[in-house]
């Protein structure tokens, strides 16, 4: 009962290089998203997908592209890594389309340094 | 201004005690969530409530509407019980479906 699984768990970049984060869920869920976390601040959402082929803006989406591949699985896309990009990155997924009226269900997380 | 405000920033407590921590937001909100952080990293979604009271186990959240404030309690805390939590509210207005703001987190250290 894997849940979400994200990879990798931990990336070094470059400045300049890009990579694609992976996020899968087993769940069946219709909604997944994709959050950053930093020290001293909340955690602030980048993109989100309320069903499989929609995707949206959310608190801070820029540098970031996403792919709703399919039902399981929502990718998150630096193409030009930043110093300002190193964070801990989660992703979620919930049943329903409504953030508000679903519980949310986390991945381990991925370190990301961007040198 | 942080539209979500959550105290004590930091708390310590003996196995056993009592535990409040407060979220305060400044908005009409549709939602309230409760997560716990483990010191691993990994993120738990505890509850979810939009009026009155929730408990599962030893946690219980209430909510009051009107002062715009919630509480998660712990009875009888346990070191395992040591972890962030974090409040996160769904505001009423504007935004796109998907945002939730999310406080900075109550980091609950409970010593043996």
């Amino acid at each position: 009962n894997a849940g979400v699984t994200q990879t990798p768990k931990f990336q070094v970049l470059k400045t300049g290089q890009s990579m694609t984060l992976q996020c899968a869920q087993d769940m069946n869920h219709n909604s997944m998203y994709w959050y950053r976390q930093d020290p001293g601040m909340g955690l602030r959402l980048i993109y989100y997908s309320a069903s499989e082929g929609t995707t949206d803006k959310g608190e801070v989406p820029n540098g970031y592209n996403v792919s709703r591949l399919n039902k399981r699985e929502f990718s998150l896309r630096l193409e030009s890594a930043a110093p300002s990009q190193t964070s801990v990155y989660f992703c979620a997924s919930s049943r329903g389309r409504s953030i508000a009226k679903n519980i949310q269900y986390f991945g381990a997380g991925t370190r990301l340094s961007v040198l | 201004k942080n539209e979500v405000e959550q105290s004590p920033q930091n708390l310590t407590a003996q196995e056993g005690e009592f535990i409040t921590i407060n979220c305060s937001y400044s908005v009409g909100i549709s939602a309230l969530h409760w997560l716990q952080q483990h010191p691993g990293g990994g993120i738990v979604s505890l509850f979810m409530l939009s009026s009155g009271k929730k408990k599962h186990g030893r946690l219980i959240a209430t909510i009051n509407i009107q002062e715009k404030h919630s509480s998660l309690h712990i009875t009888a805390s346990h070191p395992r019980d040591s972890a962030v939590y974090i409040c996160a509210v769904r505001l009423n207005y504007g935004g796109s479906q998907g945002n939730l703001i999310f406080g900075k987190g109550t980091k609950l250290s409970v010593k043996p």
